[in-house]
């Protein structure tokens, strides 16, 4: 099984530039997550979702928006791109919320200048 | 304001030895916690869970310690290997409505082995 796999893994980007982080995993799970994690910080939640067509904001959601048309993928937009949004983004699975059994992608490295 | 945090945010093991590291949280309504393991340009990798009607868990060279007294968590490595080097996390689900909980994360210590 690939378990959740992350595209791009590298990325610079320029001010107010657009671009899409995926995310796809094939363990069928219903949860998904999408983290970042700024140097010495721990993990913030940017959105999730329980299921295909529910999606919901997590710690700081600005500045991205997220889809979920199929259980497999959970694409992570970013509009108007800013420097504050330099960072590694993690993408996450699981079966059920709470914590329980998360896999985690390997990551996107994002650098906005 | 709640947080999960450490106390050390790195830590230097000889290899062999047996290593401790520290978490502290503030949600005393926390009912679950977790370690994570995170090496060097990879995603964080589960190590051990406990949840709050325990006050120890074993798995293989790990053993997680939880003390809800003094809201402390602890993760003790046993006979550190070269591999164990990484930047092991803490993280505790505060509860919410069944399915929507989310995961807390601390900020991490680094742990490096020594050869």
């Amino acid at each position: 099984n690939a378990g959740v796999t992350q595209t791009p893994k590298f990325r610079i980007l320029k001010i107010g530039q657009s671009m899409t982080l995926q995310c796809t995993q094939d363990m069928n799970h219903n949860y998904m997550y999408w983290y970042r994690q700024d140097p010495g910080m721990g993990l913030k939640l940017i959105y999730y979702s329980v299921g295909a067509g529910i999606t919901d904001k997590g710690e700081v959601p600005n500045g991205y928006n997220v889809s979920r048309s199929t259980t497999e993928d959970f694409p992570l937009r970013l509009e108007l791109a800013a420097p504050s949004q330099t960072s590694v983004y993690f993408c996450a699975s699981s079966t059920m919320g709470g914590g329980y059994g998360y896999t985690f992608g390997s990551g996107t490295r994002l650098t906005v200048v | 304001g709640e947080s999960v945090g450490l106390h050390l945010p790195t830590l230097s093991v000889q290899e062999g030895d047996n290593s401790i590291i520290n978490c502290a949280y503030s949600n005393s309504a926390s009912d679950y916690f977790i370690w994570y393991k995170q090496e060097s340009g990879k995603g964080p990798q589960f190590i051990i869970d406990i949840r709050s009607n325990m006050d120890k868990r074993q798995g293989q060279r790990v053993t997680v310690l939880l003390n809800k007294t003094v809201k402390h968590l602890s993760l003790q490595i046993a006979a550190t290997q070269p591999g164990d080097s990484a930047v092991y996390f803490c993280a505790e689900n505060r509860g919410g409505d069944f399915g929507n909980e989310k995961l807390t994360f601390g900020t991490g210590t680094r742990l490096t082995i020594i050869p």
